[in-house]
């Protein structure tokens, strides 16, 4: 079965610091490979996508991911976290022509002062 | 802010009773989707919608019903609510502009008693 994978359920990091938020994928084809976040008590924001081209995607706020297909992976980055990035972030991939999004199950970033 | 608002943003009803969601958006798009989150599961999306009267079930479409009678507003009724439909619901529209970038309303608060 087609599915994104969000292996960890925390990440935890120092202000000022890079970030990592992994996310692996299991999708046929050529995928289209989202993240969102979700800051407290909000809806869900589009962060990036990857659709084609450049393996590397810039996205909003300074976040940027690559997708990797060898090792099916589309790791969300920054390179300087802040305390205000501290959100529950999904990767997600679209399934079928009818725009229908499939979510991971999220990943929690806490970024400490 | 894709001008898309949800109503209302909280309740809690009676298991047993019927409830209905509702979703409006100003910007006369065509794909529309519920989901529903819930801890461990990310979000999981319920029904869809591609146009007046065109709607079609999701990853966990049971126990719910949609309905599309113009274009601006997408209901999602539960027919009989019980106590594992207690979530957080989200509404999302597709510009079908941007690649399938959603855009996602505050959120309904539901809790079955």
């Amino acid at each position: 079965a087609q599915s994104v994978a969000q292996p960890e359920d925390q990440v935890n990091v120092a202000e000022g610091n890079p970030l990592t938020v992994k996310c692996t994928y299991s999708v046929s084809g050529n995928p289209y490979l989202f993240w969102y976040v979700q800051y407290p008590n909000r809806g869900l924001q589009f962060l990036l996508k990857y659709i084609t081209g450049d393996n590397l995607v810039k996205g909003s706020y300074g976040f940027e991911a690559e997708f990797n297909k060898s090792q099916t992976s589309f790791h969300l980055k920054k390179p300087s976290a802040l305390v205000s990035d501290s959100a529950l972030y999904f990767c997600a991939y679209i399934s079928g022509n009818t725009g229908k999004l499939i979510f991971g199950q999220g990943t929690t970033l806490q970024v400490k002062p | 802010d894709a001008g898309i608002t949800q109503s209302p943003r909280h309740k809690v009803t009676e298991t047993g009773t019927p409830v209905t969601l509702r979703c409006h958006q100003t910007e006369n798009h065509r794909y529309m989707y519920w989901y529903r989150q819930d801890p461990g599961h990310g979000l999981r999306l319920i029904h869809y919608s591609y146009g007046v009267k065109d709607t079609d079930k999701g990853e966990v479409s049971d126990g719910y019903s949609v309905s599309r009678s113009k274009t601006e507003d997408f209901l999602l009724t539960l027919e009989s609510a019980t106590s594992s439909q207690t979530s957080v619901y989200f509404c999302a529209l597709d510009r079908q502009s941007s690649y399938n970038e959603q855009f996602f309303g505050p959120g309904t608060r539901l809790t079955v008693l």
